[in-house]
């Protein structure tokens, strides 16, 4: 079972070039969620979708994009990247989307961005 | 606001020692908190979830506490060993609407020596 995989693992990008980062789950989970972590600041939610179709902003939005391909498939998007952009990010999924549900994270191994 | 703290400072204890890691809300009122470990390079991994209404759990070696009162979560870990050493987060859920979303407190790192 691979759980959640990220592509790529590492990226170089120069200042407004764009890129895709992809993200897939295989544990047929119904939330999948986009995260970045940098030093000193923890993990901050970019964007999450709480079921196929549907996609909502979270606490840093600003220059990304998001899509809910399908069930299993959740991509990010930079559009004209930034040095402020140069980070971790990790795509993670959880079973149930619900209020009153527990959601417990499955995160892939992350994909280190640097923006030039 | 909001925040959720934990102690940005390393954490070092000798190997089986009990190890002690403290996470502190402000103004959540959450039904659950989770606490997840890191390894450099590597996702958070779930370890453990204890729900408000609950005042312990354990699992093994770790056991978490839960004081609403408090707004405080401890996260022991006994008789520690040295592959215990990892960035250890605490995570909250807040709700937006009918979805759900975690957020992460900066995490502490223990290093077990010898």
């Amino acid at each position: 079972n691979a759980g959640v995989t990220q592509t790529p693992k590492f990226q170089v990008l120069k200042t407004g070039q764009s890129m895709t980062l992809q993200c897939a789950q295989d544990m047929n989970h119904n939330s999948m969620y986009w995260y970045r972590q940098d030093p000193g600041m923890g993990l901050r939610l970019i964007y999450y979708s709480a079921s196929e179709g549907t996609t909502d902003k979270g606490e840093v939005p600003n220059g990304y994009n998001v899509s809910r391909l399908n069930k299993r498939e959740f991509s990010l998007r930079l559009e004209s990247a930034a040095p402020s952009q140069t980070s971790v990010y990790f795509c993670a999924s959880a079973r149930t989307g619900a209020v009153s549900g527990a959601n417990v994270l499955t995160f892939g191994a992350g994909s280190r961005l640097t923006v030039l | 606001s909001q925040k959720i703290e934990q102690n940005s400072e390393a954490l070092n204890i000798q190997e089986g020692k009990t190890a002690t890691l403290t996470c502190n809300y402000t103004n959540y009122s959450p039904a659950y908190l989770q606490w997840y470990r890191q390894d450099p390079g590597r996702g958070p991994v779930f370890l453990l979830l204890i729900r408000e209404n609950e005042k312990e759990k354990r699992k093994e070696r770790l056991k978490v506490t839960f004081d609403t009162t408090l707004k405080q979560s401890l996260f022991h870990i006994t008789a520690s060993q040295p592959a215990d050493s990892a960035t250890y987060l605490c995570a909250i859920r807040t709700n937006t609407g009918t979805a759900s979303k975690l957020t992460f407190g900066t995490g502490t790192r223990l290093q077990v020596t010898l």
